[in-house]
């Protein structure tokens, strides 16, 4: 797996919006983008995932540039119950090359406030 | 489904007792994994299964961690004897098929404490 690099934490207040960016400087071509979720006292949790250029979904959106070696997560208008580490990952479906285990970097803790 | 269920959620045992860990995957699921995650290490994948079968135990701390998977719908963690170092919370996973892009479901963990 590619290896990550996140800023281990940010504050925000309510109602802002909220981009954590993710280097993955050796994304190989097959790679895609994942981010997880993990509140307190939970498991980490599946939020989104892209290839290229932009995902979004009903919790954020994933920005990717042209050349794939960064990528960020976009929270709109964040709430309290956002508050939670945020995983970057990297990694691809293994053309027989074995299974790639899900490997997690430290994470980005993110603190909202009132 | 109900998702990944793991039990006990808390456990506090003494130093030397042996710990049982329990996990249920989501039915269908070919790959179980266990996580421990702990504040100065962060989350650590231990052992990973494939149709029940260990593939990789590589990150197994010691000899006195083991797994078991007898059937698709039940896993176990052991420790045996436990140390005060093994407090920690863990994680189990399931996920459909090879690949991260498939994404891993994770259970709510077991917080366990040694003392």
């Amino acid at each position: 797996l590619a290896k990550t690099t996140q800023p281990i934490s940010m504050d925000s207040y309510e109602g802002q919006e909220v981009n954590i960016t993710c280097s993955h400087n050796n994304i190989a071509t097959n790679d895609y983008i994942t981010w997880y979720q993990q509140f307190p006292s939970q498991g980490p949790r599946f939020i989104i995932q892209g290839y290229k250029t932009k995902v979004t979904n009903e919790v954020a959106s994933l920005f990717i540039p042209a050349d794939r070696k960064s990528s960020t997560l976009s929270l709109p208008r964040v709430s309290l119950s956002d508050t939670a580490v945020y995983y970057c990952l990297v990694g691809d479906l293994p053309l027989n090359t074995g299974f790639q285990k899900l490997v997690f970097g430290t994470g980005t803790r993110l603190l909202v406030s009132p | 489904d109900a998702g990944v269920i793991q039990s006990p959620r808390h456990e506090v045992t003494e130093m030397g007792q042996e710990v049982t860990l329990r996990c249920k995957p989501i039915s269908g699921h070919d790959y179980l994994f266990w996580y421990r995650q702990t504040m100065m290490r962060g989350l650590e994948l231990l052992i990973y299964f494939n149709n029940n079968v260990p593939i990789d135990d590589s990150g197994m701390p010691e000899d006195r961690f083991s797994a078991k998977m007898p059937n698709a719908s039940f896993s176990t963690l052991k420790i045996q004897p436990s140390e005060p170092r093994d407090s920690a919370v863990y994680f189990c996973a399931s996920t459909p098929r090879q690949g991260v892009i498939y994404g891993y479901t994770f259970g709510s963990g077991t917080r366990l404490t040694v003392v």
